[in-house]
């Protein structure tokens, strides 16, 4: 059964450096998504992604994320500069079009940033 | 506006007894509706979805949530509640044709020996 792969599974950087977080998303999907769930709290929606460019963002992702589709397969997420609040466990998703078609999860990257 | 509120943050019940996890939602349009499951340390896991066919909605592992429009609801259920079910709920919805899925704060459940 295809599945979303993620890596790596855990992160660890320091305050202020860059970190790349990668997502292998189905092969047939349209649209690309990451999340994040910071300890203890609910799944929060960071960002969409069709046809090679942003469709929604949040108001969590701001000008410190980035993310890209650099070749066909990878989706990845870029956080530049991290601060100790970006600590989270991120997840990748993705689906195919039209309604009703779920979003299949990641294992999600857990990101601790000292 | 879209928005999905899970009445309970924690619901304990005993092995064997019934489990009602409730969500209400709040959409302008026609919703899609979906319950996933996350265990502890693990990704999220589809357990069932409403698209606008049959109103009662049978997924994996024996849970059914019964979508409701006049009530907004879409509470997931289970008969007989399994030590394996304990886990954290996340009831979700995405509008027709939207772009974004909004999630619930999430239930804890917790089952009892």
């Amino acid at each position: 059964e295809p599945e979303v792969t993620q890596t790596p599974s855990h992160q660890v950087t320091q305050m202020g450096q860059e970190v790349i977080l990668r997502c292998v998303p189905i092969s047939n999907h349209l649209y690309f998504y990451w999340y994040r769930q910071i300890l203890g709290q609910k799944v929060e929606f960071l960002v969409s992604f069709y046809n090679n460019e942003i469709s929604e963002k949040s108001e969590i992702f701001d000008d410190q994320f980035s993310v890209e589709r650099p070749d066909g397969s990878n989706f990845t997420l870029k956080i530049r500069s991290t601060k100790l609040e970006d600590s989270a466990m991120y997840f990748c998703a993705s689906r195919g079009s039209g309604q009703g078609y779920e979003q299949f999860f990641g294992p999600g990257t857990r990101l601790t940033v000292l | 506006a879209q928005s999905v509120t899970q009445l309970d943050s924690h619901v304990s019940v005993s092995e064997g007894t019934p489990v009602l996890l409730r969500c209400n939602y709040s959409s302008s349009y026609s919703p899609s509706l979906f319950w996933y499951v996350q265990h502890p340390n693990k990704g999220l896991q589809l357990l069932l979805k409403y698209t606008s066919a049959a109103t009662l909605v049978k997924g994996i592992n024996g849970f059914e949530a019964e979508f409701k429009k006049s009530e907004t609801s879409f509470h997931l259920t289970k008969p007989s509640a399994h030590m394996s079910d304990a886990a954290e709920y996340f009831c979700v919805v995405n509008t027709f044709y939207g772009n974004q899925f909004y999630f619930g704060t999430g239930t804890s459940l917790t089952v009892i020996p």
